[in-house]
């Protein structure tokens, strides 16, 4: 079965970096792969979603990239702010089912 | 305008007890997710309700857990004869139509079972 996988350990930058978040997926391509923010207490936020024919997606300082070959989605935060600290949800849902399943998420964590 | 709705916030219940948890969705979204998230685990897919389509109820755990929709609105949880592994926050999410394609999640539902 298809399996997200995304970097467990929680990545540390200073404020001004560009974080970059990956996800790794197996198998099949999927159809396409969406990011989420999740705060603690709270839901997760829809962010960006990128279909699998397209390299690149913008959205302010989000960009998010789909790699088929790699079988890689890269998630970046340009010029990341302490505001921008959170937990990164990568999710998918293919082969034909409308049900994302999502990784275990990655911990991101901006120093001022 | 509104986002999806869950209540109660929190839950604290005793094992062997049966709880019940509601989800309002976005107004007008045909497809309704939920989803379990114990403590530093991803998202568990429970169940899904497309329009009038019979639920998807592949990814409930046991046959403790039963869901329903009534009027293509609001869901409703329901776990009986609860017991401790059950503990974890419970996420419904719904969008504009299916596919599974940008989900509006509400905040969860923290149940904890002593």
């Amino acid at each position: 079965s298809q399996k997200i996988e995304q970097n467990s350990e929680a990545l540390n930058i200073q404020e001004g970096k560009t974080a970059t978040l990956t996800c790794n997926y197996t198998n099949y391509s999927p159809a396409y792969l969406q990011w989420y923010r999740q705060d603690p207490g709270r839901g997760p936020v829809f962010l960006l979603l990128i279909r699998e024919n397209e390299k690149e997606k913008r959205k302010e300082r989000l960009k998010v990239t789909f790699d088929t070959t790699l079988k890689q989605s890269l998630f970046h935060i340009t010029a990341s702010q302490p505001a921008d600290s959170a937990t990164y949800l990568c999710g998918h849902a293919s082969g034909g089912s409308y049900i994302p399943t999502f990784g275990r998420g990655t911990s991101l964590i901006v120093h001022p | 305008g509104a986002g999806v709705s869950q209540s109660p916030s929190n839950k604290v219940t005793e094992k062997g007890k049966d709880v019940e948890l509601r989800c309002d969705p976005i107004s007008g979204h045909t497809a309704l997710y939920w989803y379990r998230q114990s403590l530093g685990q991803g998202l568990e897919f429970l169940i899904y309700f497309q329009g009038n389509s019979a639920p998807d109820k592949s990814g409930l755990p046991s046959d403790r857990f039963s869901a329903e929709r009534t009027g293509g609105s609001v869901s409703t949880l329901t776990i009986q004869r609860t017991q401790q592994e059950d503990s974890a926050v419970y996420l419904c999410a719904s969008s504009l139509v299916g596919g599974g394609e940008k989900l509006f999640f509400g905040s969860g539902t923290q149940l904890s079972v002593l």
